[in-house]
């Protein structure tokens, strides 16, 4: 049972354009979400995250959106840069447990 | 380096044999986590350690498979009698504190190929 969503496994983003990269989750006991990015060969970095008690952080060119009643979240980079191509994982957490849950992953493409 | 860090990085091994992965979490930080990523999957959960206690290991697939924690550092987790769906990246990740995704630092992975 995958619990964390990610339904587009890769996107292709001209440079300086936006990219949105989207997660879906079913379990309404998350309290916490978290963006982590992944490079070929090396462990993934935490990128944003977000509280279950807000509906939206940025940090400089990244922006999470949460939409709880769709149990939807969504990463928007602008203006995205080459820099930007590599894997970005979802993943939840039910605070008090230590377990993140991760989505299956969205490779994104920066076209210069 | 000061990242946590994996050895073997790269290991291909037989059906049925046993292999250990080591992990050298961030010196200070309390927290270890082993996850899996197995081809097109996402990043799966296998066991958390706090200090050299292991208060969650839901994750682990089956009896074949264990960790252990000396001295509050260093972990192993070792797989018996392998199989071929064992393939997969092993990632370990340490954490400073508890119940704070965002300051979980990972390792580069064990690639782990059963053939």
């Amino acid at each position: 049972d995958q619990q964390v969503k990610q339904n587009s496994p890769s996107l292709s983003v001209q440079e300086g354009r936006i990219s949105i990269l989207n997660c879906d989750y079913t379990n309404s006991m998350f309290d916490y979400f978290l963006w982590y990015k992944k490079y070929p060969a090396e462990g993934p970095t935490f990128l944003i995250s977000i509280s279950s008690i807000k509906d939206k952080n940025e940090d400089g060119r990244f922006t999470v959106f949460l939409n709880k009643s769709a149990k939807h979240l969504s990463l928007h980079i602008v203006p995205s840069q080459p820099g930007d191509s590599a894997v970005y994982f979802c993943a939840a957490l039910i605070f008090g447990n230590e377990k993140l849950t991760f989505g299956t992953g969205t490779r994104l493409t920066i076209i210069p | 380096g000061a990242g946590v860090s994996q050895s073997p990085s790269n290991k291909v091994t037989e059906k049925g044999k046993d292999v250990e992965l080591r992990c050298d979490p961030i010196s200070g930080h309390t927290a270890l986590y082993w996850y899996r990523q197995s081809l097109g999957q996402g990043l799966e959960f296998l066991i958390y350690f706090q200090g050299n206690s292991a208060p969650d290991k839901s994750g682990l697939p089956s009896d074949r498979f264990s960790a252990e924690r000396t001295g509050g550092s260093v972990s192993t987790l070792t797989i018996q009698r392998t199989q071929q769906e064992d393939s997969a990246v092993y990632l370990c990740a340490s954490s400073p504190q508890t119940g704070a995704g965002n300051t979980i630092y990972f390792g580069e992975g064990s690639w782990l190929t059963v053939v």
